[in-house]
């Protein structure tokens, strides 16, 4: 079984500071590993994706996020926050040979201050 | 716009009834998927459609069921409803080789 945790219920930061949001993963093969964000009362916008290759993914908005595979991390960083990155944040999983099902964290609500 | 629709984008219903949400997928899209989003439960896969065939369930309950036709839309068809089946349904599409999902705005459906 696959699965994903976001231990971080919320993260504050404050606008011009780096982001960090946590995510790790517990797979049984290879994983292809998502970013998406959620805004209030919109769909899931996919962020970025890890597949192979290179450990760090650049995405959308300026995000990017490391894949370690020691730690079976993802974390999603971007090095300057906005006010407009204030939104849901989901990490999620797909086994390699284990069909297109993406199994998602809890989510983390990141807020951006002033 | 991630080109995925989906309708009604709000539905409100009572106990027992039953109501049908459609996904239209991006254009080219053969892959059908959908989610339930809830509070207690989170993010949950209900099933995967490609190409008109069932390709995964998950925690979709016997009383829900769905269809992907011909021309590649897709229905969600849940029945007997309970207060608990409150939620926002998400359907997703994806294209043969690529990886990610894209996702529809969902359908917030409400039950009294």
């Amino acid at each position: 079984a696959q699965s994903v945790a976001q231990p971080e219920d919320q993260v504050n930061v404050a606008e011009g500071n780096p982001l960090t949001v946590k995510c790790t993963y517990s797979v049984s093969g290879n994983p292809y590993l998502f970013w998406y964000v959620q805004y209030p009362n919109r769909g899931l916008q996919f962020l970025l994706k890890y597949i192979t290759g290179d450990n760090l993914v650049k995405g959308s908005y300026g995000f990017e996020a490391e894949f370690n595979k020691s730690q079976t991390s993802f974390h999603l960083k971007k090095p300057s926050a906005l006010v407009s990155d204030s939104a849901l944040y989901f990490c999620a999983v797909r086994v390699t040979g284990g069909g297109n099902k993406l199994t998602f964290g809890t989510g983390t609500q990141l807020k951006v201050e002033l | 716009d991630s080109g995925v629709t989906q309708t009604p984008k709000h539905l409100i219903t009572a106990t027992g009834q039953r109501v049908t949400l459609r996904c239209s997928p991006r254009s080219g899209d053969l892959s059908v998927y959908w989610y339930q989003q809830s509070l207690d439960q989170g993010l949950q896969f209900l099933i995967h459609y490609y190409n008109g065939e069932e390709r995964a369930k998950g925690n979709i309950l016997e009383r829900f069921s769905a269809q992907q036709f011909p021309d590649l839309h897709s229905e969600l068809n849940l029945s007997s409803l309970e207060l608990g089946d409150s939620a926002l349904y998400f359907c997703a599409s994806s294209t043969p080789g690529l990886t990610e999902a894209f996702f529809g705005q969902g359908t917030r459906l409400t039950v009294v």
